[in-house]
């Protein structure tokens, strides 16, 4: 089944240092993928997507994120991690085939000060 | 990029009445919009898929009867919770698509306490 996979519940960064958060795909065809963010008792986020492509994809508030096919990875990072990045993440993929996005099981950020 | 409006934000109701929810699509037509749910620090879950004017298609385990879903126009889809009871409290969400297009647009989300 296609699928996206966010290998870490949780990611603990210090404010000011880069941070990573993973994410791989099978997808069959040609992926599309994105970023979401999401703050407590709020809705979803975009943050940034994949469709085709410079693999380096730049979205919202200084993050990017790179597409790496061979790896078959699209991990989200950003040079300087914010306290208030805090949050939790989710990478999904558009299912053009069944037209519904399906999503990581999400990975909680907490950056500290 | 495109906006979804979800209506309300939150609501509260008694166990055993109904609770409707509105997904609008603002500025695009949506042929096909989702209903996701998520509990608390968990993944969305997509409960439902309707295409305009077509039945919605419920995910394995999704109760038909108690998650109503009506896709009436190229903009509006409501989910009802009928007899609601606390186990369906949750945060509810849902996304619009346009024909031929490559990502869906999401709403704020609703949440729903049944007491």
């Amino acid at each position: 089944a296609q699928s996206v996979a966010q290998p870490e519940d949780q990611v603990n960064v210090a404010e000011g240092n880069p941070l990573t958060v993973k994410c791989t795909y099978s997808v069959s065809g040609n992926p599309y993928l994105f970023w979401y963010v999401q703050y407590p008792n709020r809705g979803l986020q975009f943050l940034l997507k994949y469709i085709t492509g410079d693999n380096l994809v730049k979205g919202s508030y200084g993050f990017e994120a790179e597409f790496n096919k061979s790896q078959t990875s699209f991990h989200l990072k950003k040079p300087s991690a914010l306290v208030s990045d805090s949050a939790l993440y989710f990478c999904a993929f558009f299912h053009t085939g069944g037209f519904k996005t399906i999503f990581g099981a999400g990975t909680r950020l907490f950056v500290k000060a | 990029g495109a906006v979804v409006s979800q209506h309300p934000s939150w609501v509260i109701c008694k166990s055993g009445t109904s609770v409707k929810i509105e997904c609008r699509s603002l500025d695009f037509q949506a042929t096909t919009m989702f209903w996701y749910r998520q509990f608390p620090k968990q993944s969305l879950m997509l409960m439902a898929t309707s295409n305009e004017g077509s039945k919605a298609t419920y995910e394995q385990g999704v109760e038909k009867d108690k998650f109503l879903i009506n896709h009436a126009s190229l903009t509006l889809s409501t989910l009802t919770v009928t007899s609601a009871h606390p186990e369906d409290s949750s945060f509810y969400i849902c996304s619009a698509a346009g024909r031929g297009t490559t990502e869906a647009f999401f709403g704020q989300g609703t949440r729903l306490t049944v007491v």
